[in-house]
């Protein structure tokens, strides 16, 4: 059974910190998505990495795909409360499954 | 900006009675895919189609379930007889790309369905 295990479920920090979410597995993923999901609405797309070892970066979020394509993770620099959030990451292994981890639940204070 | 939609957005019914939730597809895009989400938990991946078939399905797209795309732009998800734990959010998504060339999903607000 193919899993994505994100940490940490819950986080809860001030405004203008930075923070790193993780998602890993042991499975080999050909390409690794990031979605934000607000309440009573469907995920929304962030990035996509494909190659291992992946950089990108959007605004003030930086993702990056591990080397042996298993792992990836999402650092946001100066969060802000508009970050407030769940952030799911996704993944497929070849087929026409795309699955989902459970999700980190972001909380930025004012 | 092209959407997926979906409707109804919220459905009641009895234990045992049929549902059918739509879809409308962004209009260029190949693939579909039904996911649901039980309240609290992961979204779950119940079917994929292409080509006017089924590319795959998870353990929980079982006989009670069918997917069909009756004309060219719409896309339902069929529960012939529902029971309590059908009770979730149903996302429907396309791609225009399948998800080996990093077909990016698109997901449409979802219909939450409560099974009573």
């Amino acid at each position: 059974t193919q899993l994505l295990e994100q940490s940490p479920q819950f986080l809860s920090i001030q405004e203008g910190e930075n923070l790193t979410v993780y998602c890993n597995s042991s499975s080999v993923f050909s390409s690794l998505q990031w979605y934000r999901q607000e309440p009573g609405e469907g995920p929304v797309l962030l990035v996509t990495v494909v190659t291992g070892g992946e950089v990108k970066k959007l605004k003030r979020l930086t993702f990056q795909f591990g080397d042996a394509r298993k792992d990836s993770s999402l650092h946001i620099t100066a969060a802000q409360p508009g970050d407030t959030g769940l952030y799911l990451c996704a993944g497929n292994t070849g087929g026409f499954k795309t699955i989902f981890g459970a999700g980190t639940r972001l909380f930025v204070k004012a | 900006e092209p959407e997926v939609t979906q409707t109804p957005s919220h459905q009641v019914t009895q234990m045992g009675q049929e549902v059918i939730l739509r879809c409308v597809p962004i209009s260029n895009h190949l693939y579909f895919y039904w996911y649901r989400q039980i309240l609290g938990q992961k979204v779950e991946f119940l079917v994929s189609f292409y080509n006017n078939e089924i590319s795959e399905k998870s353990e929980i797209f079982d006989d009670q379930f069918s997917v069909e795309r009756p004309d060219g732009s719409n896309f339902t998800l069929k529960i012939r007889s529902t029971k309590l734990e059908d009770s979730a959010m149903y996302f429907c998504a396309s791609s225009e790309l399948g998800p080996t060339n990093t077909g990016e999903l698109f997901f449409g607000e979802g219909s939450r369905l409560t099974v009573l």
